[in-house]
């Protein structure tokens, strides 16, 4: 079993839905949480960050994080056709461990016009 | 451009044959990562370094895989005898890890076909 669980989709969306997206864990020891967007054929773009359990807003996305369920989601609001993309759920350990990143399968989006 | 820089972008090499990959991390960030994705799966940690010191290897980093970071800057990846299973996206990410800060910003990736 993965350290870090993602349903792979994909999920497809009408424009102006709300898109989630969600990750499970196994690991207690993950503190830090992020989501990342990927394009086809390019590197990984920091979407949200966040430490520990509780919220975060930034514009149209909300990121959700439950330590006590190992469980941690992203909220996209008014989708447009460019979120179309893969979206990866990361996350690490402390600063001791190294920060390495665990990454999720990732999820296929597609937002359609 | 301040962002995370890898050479080349693309790869294209035959059984057997060695390459060397190039990432030049954002400047200031002493933390420099590389990482390997497969299609459809997630990046898989390969290693990382504090400066110019390896601190940790994945498994998955067999002793085809070298990887160097000289002067604490730059750092270069290098496969030798390269297999089929090779061919994957390889990326870089970098950090100046702060307290509690933990956001590593990847380069645009290496993608190595091996015939």
């Amino acid at each position: 079993q993965k350290e870090v669980e993602q349903d792979p989709g994909p999920l497809s969306v009408p424009e102006g839905a709300i898109v989630s997206l969600n990750c499970t864990y196994s690991n207690s020891a993950f503190q830090y949480f992020m989501w990342y967007r990927q394009y086809s054929r390019k590197g990984p773009e920091l979407l949200m960050y966040t430490y520990s359990s509780g919220n975060k807003e930034d514009g149209r996305f909300t990121a959700q994080v439950d330590k006590s369920s190992k469980y941690i989601s992203l909220f996209i609001r008014d989708s447009q056709p460019s979120d179309s993309a893969t979206y990866l759920c990361a996350m690490s350990a402390d600063k001791a461990a190294g920060n390495k990143l665990t990454f999720g399968g990732g999820t296929r989006v597609l937002v359609k016009p | 451009d301040t962002g995370v820089s890898q050479n080349p972008r693309h790869k294209i090499t035959k059984r057997g044959q060695n390459v060397t990959f190039r990432c030049d991390p954002i400047s200031e960030h002493n933390r420099l990562y590389w990482y390997r994705q497969t299609l459809g799966q997630g990046p898989e940690f390969l290693t990382y370094f504090q400066n110019e010191a390896q601190l940790e290897k994945s498994r998955l980093l067999s002793d085809r895989f070298s990887a160097e970071r000289p002067k604490g800057s730059f750092s270069t990846l290098e496969i030798q005898r390269t297999e089929q299973g090779d061919s994957a996206m390889y990326l870089c990410a970098s950090i100046r890890p702060t307290r509690g800060g933990n956001e590593q910003f990847f380069g645009p990736g290496t993608r190595l076909t091996v015939l």
